[in-house]
C-alpha cells in the first residue's frame, strides 16, 4: 500500500535560517505529491503540490520537486520566518477511485526570533 | 463563503456514550472524507463519500458510521465511545473531476473530542 515517511520534529531554526524537510514516499503507480500546512488551532492548507516526475511545486517562498527516481518530494525554503512556524505534512494522492489522500505522520518547525 | 464547518468544535463523551459529528461545506464538492489525527501519526482515513448517498469505508472505520443524505454534508456516528477514539476529527471536501484538482482537499477546523 501507499506510505509516506517524513522527519521527524521538531525542527527549530533562527529567522533567516534554510529550511529542508524530507519526504520520502512509496506507492503504486504515480502519485501526485503535496505538502500541507496546519497552523497552530486551525485545519490542513494546501501548501504546494506536483503531479508528475521532475515538477516543482511552489507558494509563499517553499519549493518541493518530485523525484521519481529517489521516491522524495523534500520541503525547502531559503529564509524562514516567524510566520512560518507551524505543522507540515507531506501527504500522496490515489490517482483514482477515492481520491483519498496518504499522510505522513507531520513536522513541527519552530522559528525563533 | 464559510468553506468547510464542522460542530462541535470540543467533546468531551463518556465511555459508552454515542454522539454525531457535522461536516458541511457550501463549495459543491463531490468528495468528502473524515480523518483523525493523533500524534505522531499524521491523519488517517476513516471514512469517504464520492457523493451524495455514498458512503465507503477508509483505513480506519471500526467504531464509525456515517451518512452523506445531503451533498453538502457528512456526517459521523460514534455508537458507543471508547478511549482509543480520542483523538483530533478532520473532515476534508474535494472535487470529484479534473485531473488538475486531484488530491487538493479543503479541510475543516477540527473537532477534539475526549472520551474518558
Amino acid at each position: 500500500g501507499n506510505s509516506v515517511t517524513q522527519m521527524e520534529g521538531p525542527v527549530t531554526l533562527s529567522e533567516e535560517a534554510f529550511l529542508t524537510i524530507n519526504c520520502t514516499y512509496t506507492a503504486t503507480g504515480y502519485p501526485s505529491l503535496f505538502w500541507y500546512v496546519q497552523y497552530p488551532g486551525e485545519g490542513l492548507q494546501l501548501l504546494l503540490k506536483a503531479t508528475k516526475a521532475d515538477d516543482k511545486g511552489s507558494n509563499k517562498g517553499f519549493e518541493a520537486t518530485y523525484r521519481k527516481e529517489t521516491t522524495s518530494f523534500h520541503l525547502e525554503k531559503g529564509s524562514v520566518q516567524v510566520s512560518d512556524s507551524a505543522v507540515y505534512f507531506c501527504a500522496l494522492s490515489d490517482q483514482a477511485g477515492r481520491r483519498a489522500l496518504t499522510f505522513g505522520s507531520g513536522t513541527r518547525l519552530q522559528v525563533q526570533p | 463563503n464559510a468553506g468547510v464547518t464542522q460542530t462541535p468544535k470540543f467533546r468531551v463523551l463518556k465511555t459508552g456514550q454515542s454522539m454525531t459529528l457535522l461536516c458541511a461545506q457550501d463549495m459543491n464538492h463531490e468528495y468528502m472524507y473524515w480523518y483523525r489525527q493523533d500524534p505522531g501519526m499524521g491523519l488517517r482515513l476513516i471514512h469517504y463519500s464520492v457523493g451524495e448517498g455514498t458512503t465507503a469505508k477508509g483505513e480506519v472505520p471500526d467504531g464509525y458510521n456515517v451518512s452523506r443524505l445531503k451533498k453538502q454534508n457528512f456526517l459521523l456516528g460514534l455508537e458507543s465511545a471508547a478511549p482509543s477514539q480520542t483523538s483530533v476529527y478532520f473532515c476534508a471536501s474535494s472535487y470529484g473531476a479534473g485531473a488538475s484538482l486531484l488530491g487538493e482537499q479543503y479541510f475543516g477546523p477540527g473537532t477534539r473530542l475526549t472520551v474518558t
